[in-house]
Parts: C-alpha cells; structure tokens; sequence
C-alpha cells in the first residue's frame, strides 16, 4: 500500500527553527511537494523536490533523500503566522498525489 | 500565473437540495481538475480527479450519483452535491494541474467552498 507519514502535531517558539519530517512508502515516485494550509484555507504551495538534497528558498528549506523515503522541511526564524498545518505529499508512478494526514505547527511567543 | 478560483466561498442550502460548486482556473488550461473535501481538523480527502472531455474518476467510496463532476471546458469544473443532507456539509477545494511539459505535476488550488447543510 501506499503511506505518508509524519507528525500529527508539533510546537515550537517564535524566532526558534522546526523541522517536520516526513517519510513515505508509494508505488513508485516522481516527486515531493510542501504545502501549507492555514485553518479554514485552502492549501498553499511551499516547495517541490525530485533530486536528493536540499532546496532553500527563503526561511522556508526543503530536504530529500530518495533512497531514505524521507524528506524534511525546515522552517527558520519563526514567525507567529507560520501557525499552519504543512502537507506532505507524493506524486507516484502515476502521477497521483498521494497526501499526508498533515503536521499542524503551532508557534508559542 | 495559475491562479484557481472557486464560486461560491460559501454557501448554506436545506436539506434535500442540490448545490453546485464552480472551479475555474483563470489563466492557465487546465487539463487536470481534483476535487478534495475536508472535515474540520481532517487532511484533505480526494473525491474525484477530473480531466478535460472525459468522465471522473471517484475515489472509493464516493458516490457518483451523489457528487456529479463535469469537466466540459479545459477551465472549468463543476461538483454538484445532489439531495444534500448535514453530514455533506464540509469544506471542498478544488486545484487543477496544467499540461506537461510546460507545466510541473503541482496543483494549484482553489480557495475553497464552505458547504452547510441545514
């Protein structure tokens, strides 16, 4: 079967840096997206991730490792509105999303 | 670019209706349309995956006769909720996936509709 895992919830301090990890098992890969949704919102693009290694873009960086089926994304210098849930997702063999329950980060002052 | 939007952001019908959702992507075609509904403090659940000219296809499940998809144009879907009762009441987004190569496997996402069921 096809599986996304990560964390079901994580708290963190402004200004601090979180990684949220997530590890998958899916028929087939051609890729991994980030995503953030915030409550009653709809999802908003974060990064995507075909080769191994680390793509930085701004506070936000996206890690992977495709012999590990894993992948982080790494959040810096926290911000109160980084208050989300962040989406793991994969596209498999066929190019289907398969998605992750979510991680929802909350930030404490 | 590849903005998607989604009409209404909200609505409230009785039981028994029928309520009709709009999912366009107003700058960019759209080959690919999904259909996601979500329950408060839930992932995102696929309903259906839509393509230009062809019938959905439906996640187990989800009823076809109860969920109609209609994919007409390369930028517009529609998700018609049939004799709505309170528990279809959720939060349904749409995204759309424009063709590749031009375009990356992402999925551009709609704002959403609020649907309430009294």
């Amino acid at each position: 079967g096809q599986n996304i895992d990560q964390p079901t919830e994580m708290t963190a301090t402004e200004g601090a840096i979180v990684q949220i990890n997530c590890t998958y098992q899916t028929s087939g890969f051609n890729g991994l997206f980030w995503y953030q949704q915030h409550a009653g919102e709809a999802p908003t693009f974060l990064s995507y991730n075909v080769l191994d290694g680390l793509e930085e873009k701004g506070r936000f960086s996206s890690f992977l490792s495709r012999s590990k089926g894993y992948s982080y994304l790494l959040l810096k210098e926290l911000q109160m509105k980084d208050s989300a849930s962040y989406l793991c997702a994969v596209l498999d063999s066929n190019y289907q999303l398969i998605w992750g329950a979510g991680t929802k980060l909350i930030i404490k002052p | 670019g590849a903005v998607v939007s989604q009409h209404p952001s909200w609505v409230i019908c009785k039981s028994g209706t029928s309520v009709k959702i709009e999912c366009r992507s107003l700058d960019f075609q759209a080959t690919t349309m999904f259909w996601y509904r979500q329950f408060p403090k839930q992932s995102l659940m696929l309903m259906a995956t839509s393509n230009e000219g062809s019938k959905a296809t439906y996640e187990q499940g989800v009823e076809k006769d109860k969920f109609l998809i209609n994919h007409a144009s390369l930028t517009l879907s529609t998700l018609t909720v049939t004799s709505a009762h309170p528990e279809d009441s959720s939060f349904y987004i749409c995204s759309a996936r424009g063709p590749y190569p031009g375009f990356t496997y992402e999925q551009y996402f709609g704002p959403g509709t609020r649907l309430t069921v009294t």
